[in-house]
């Protein structure tokens, strides 16, 4: 059962904040997130653990909240490298691995 | 150079007949996926296998097969294809199968496949 993302899309100026969240209805594992440039393959970002522990790539970082099953991403002061369509990926249970419809993130100079 | 390779890139092809969408990985992975990429519907799982003869059900598994005979290859099967499966695929795979969330997937460069 695929996580839910919000929002669908976001615009964004260089420097601005950007929150994507992902949910899922299921207890988690991990949560994943990857970035995927138009006509490329998804690029790993970051693996959440279940415990609530928050990691970063950059001026990119993440949260995971297990009790609530939701992640959020954070692009903090965007640049236009961030541009793409971010997926959380969730992991419950078992060893399937589910994405969301992705998030479209457009930073413009 | 550590990758996931698939071929073909590309492939257009008419209904029912059959095709072949190869995937490799050089890492020595043990866990390895098939995805299909639909736009406003994401990534979606088609199969996955967990080590050689080992292979179980994504979300998405009807019209396809997967074999895992070789560690490192894990070919997708459509017998009979249907325009419904013109779509984005992606091959990736992971470093363990243990709890495959716990490993970074490193995909492949993708397929795209139209049926006619």
């Amino acid at each position: 059962q695929q996580p839910v993302q919000s929002p669908q899309a976001v615009i964004l100026r260089e420097g601005e904040d950007a929150v994507i969240n992902c949910s899922s209805s299921k207890a988690l594992y991990s949560v994943h997130w990857y970035r995927q440039k138009h006509g490329e393959a998804p690029v790993f970002l970051m693996i959440l653990l279940k415990g609530g522990e928050q990691k970063g790539h950059d001026k990119i970082s993440a949260s995971f909240n297990e009790k609530k099953q939701q992640s959020s991403l954070y692009l903090t002061a965007s640049q236009l490298s961030y541009s793409g369509t971010y997926f959380c990926g969730t992991e419950p249970h078992d060893y399937k691995l589910s994405f969301g419809a992705g998030t479209t993130v457009t930073v413009r100079a | 150079e550590a990758q996931v390779t698939q071929n073909p890139r590309y492939l257009i092809t008419v209904t029912g007949k059959k095709l072949t969408v190869t995937c490799s990985q050089n890492m020595n992975h043990e866990y390895m996926s098939w995805y299909r990429q639909d736009p406003g519907l994401g990534l979606r799982q088609i199969y996955y296998s967990m080590n050689v003869e080992v292979t179980d059900k994504g979300d998405v598994p009807e019209g396809y097969k997967v074999s895992r005979k070789e560690k490192r290859n894990f070919p997708l099967i459509l017998e009979s294809p249907s325009p419904n499966q013109t779509s984005l695929y992606f091959c990736a795979s992971s470093l363990s199968a243990i709890l495959a969330g716990y490993n970074e997937q490193f995909f492949g460069p993708g397929t795209r496949l139209t049926v006619l």
